[in-house]
């Protein structure tokens, strides 16, 4: 069974600009969560997307966004790219609520770097 | 707010020690806890899961213990490996709101050989 992936690996941008990141989640999985990993600041939660709605998303600028294909996989773009934002942008995947099945499957990330 | 206290931030272990991490939690509606391990470059990898209805979870030499009472939970690695040198985090959720994660901030583990 294939995992999460991911693309692209890395991404450099330069502040100001705009970055795309993509996931496809494992087959069979519905729901669809973005967490950002920066230097110090540990795994934050970013968005959450399940069924192609966005359900939840954390404690983060509008400029962070995303969605969510009919094939379950999703995107999340970052608008007006900021230094701070260098970070490794993960994504995992689950069964979704509905199913009750907690347990979240990480893909490998993207390392975006701004400058 | 951090929701969620891990500690050591560090750790050092001899081959074939044992490793303790501690990780306490304030909100008492989390209903499910993972650890997971993080080698450099790659994403985080679920080791083991409990439930606030059980105790103690094993899985080989990992081994999860939990106490609702104090609201803390602990990893122990029996009989440490140095290709068990990764970071290990403790996160926790609640289906109520889709299961998000809220990590503890981390633990680096060296094993010496």
């Amino acid at each position: 069974e294939a995992g999460v992936t991911q693309s692209p690996t890395h991404l450099i941008k330069t502040r100001g600009q705009q970055a795309t990141l993509r996931c496809s989640p494992i087959s069979g999985h519905t729901s669809v969560y973005w967490y950002q990993q920066a230097l110090g600041l540990g795994l934050q939660f970013l968005l959450w997307y399940d069924e192609g709605e966005e359900r939840n998303r954390g404690n983060f600028p509008p400029r962070f966004s995303g969605r969510q294909f009919p094939n379950y996989s999703s995107e999340l773009n970052v608008n007006a790219l900021e230094l701070e934002d260098s970070a490794l942008y993960l994504c995992a995947s689950s069964w979704g609520v509905r199913e009750s099945q907690e347990t979240q499957y990480f893909g490998p990330g993207t390392r975006l770097l701004v400058l | 707010q951090q929701q969620v206290k891990q500690s050591p931030q560090s750790l050092i272990v001899q081959k074939g020690g044992i490793s303790i991490i501690n990780c306490a939690y304030e909100n008492t509606a989390f209903d499910y806890f993972p650890w997971y391990q993080q080698f450099p470059g790659k994403g985080p990898a679920l080791l083991i899961a409990i439930r606030p209805d059980v105790s103690e979870k094993k899985e080989g030499r990992f081994t999860i213990s939990f106490n609702k009472s104090a609201k803390q939970f602990s990893l122990h690695i029996m009989d440490s490996q140095p290709g068990d040198s990764a970071t290990y985090f403790c996160a926790a959720s609640k289906r109520a709101a889709g299961n998000k994660l809220t990590f503890g901030g981390g633990t680096r583990v060296l094993v010496k050989p």
